[in-house]
């Protein structure tokens, strides 16, 4: 089936830094991927939809200045959250739409927790 | 703009039992998509079922089985024979059909509890 891969799962980093997050289809191509915020015990918020060299869809109230997101390739996106504080402490999950599927399947990345101390 | 709404925070059903668990959404667009994810504690989001709305069917996938109401926009899950892995959180999921627009809208989740 397919896959997606997350790296890195958890990341620890210190307020003003930047970390970047990197989602990959393995076995798929994705022209769509899009990336997600959850906190806890509570639901998936859509921050952004990343397609496929063009500027990436940020939903209402996401600073896309601060997570910046990068889909350079049919297999890779980029989130990179910038000057980090510690309310961006949370778990990022990437999900991506095969390019060759079912028009309505999109594929979840295992997450990554960020920490900001 | 669409909403999902999962009113059960938290649910628990004896092994071997089942259980429904709620879903209503709201929309104004007449094709789509919903579905049921599981996310269990390793965090990984889990497909358990799709449905898509211009078929009157409900879709059944082994024990999973879901009561899609297009009218009454409600759109529940069944789990029979509840399995001790079955204990996760499930979010219902909307999806509009609309090429270009592909992006989940989710519910607020429901924590469901095996009791052995």
């Amino acid at each position: 089936g397919a896959v997606v891969s997350q790296h890195p799962s958890r990341v620890i980093c210190k307020s003003g830094t930047s970390v970047k997050i990197e989602c990959r289809s393995l076995d798929f191509q994705a022209t769509t991927m899009f990336w997600y915020r959850q906190f806890p015990k509570q639901s998936l918020m859509l921050m952004a939809t990343s397609n496929e060299g063009s500027k990436a869809t940020y939903e209402q109230g996401v600073e896309k200045d601060k997570f910046l997101i990068n889909h350079a390739s049919l297999t890779l996106s980029t989130l990179t959250v910038t000057s980090a504080h510690p309310e961006d402490s949370s778990f990022y999950i990437c999900s991506a739409r095969d390019l060759g599927g079912s028009t309505y399947e999109q594929y979840f990345g295992p997450g990554t927790r960020l920490t900001v101390t | 703009a669409q909403t999902v709404t999962q009113s059960q925070p938290e649910m628990s059903v004896q092994e071997a039992e089942t259980v429904t668990l709620s879903c209503t959404y709201d929309t104004s667009e007449s094709d789509y998509y919903l579905f049921w994810y599981k996310q269990p504690p390793s965090r990984q989001m889990i497909l358990v079922i799709r449905q898509e709305a211009y078929k009157q069917q409900n879709a059944t996938e082994n024990r999973f089985s879901v009561n899609f109401q297009k009218a009454a926009k409600s759109f529940s899950l069944k789990i029979s024979d509840s399995q001790l892995g079955d204990a996760a959180m499930y979010f219902c999921a909307y999806r509009s059909a609309n090429f270009g627009n592909e992006k989940l809208t989710f519910g607020t989740g429901t924590r469901l509890t095996i009791i052995p």
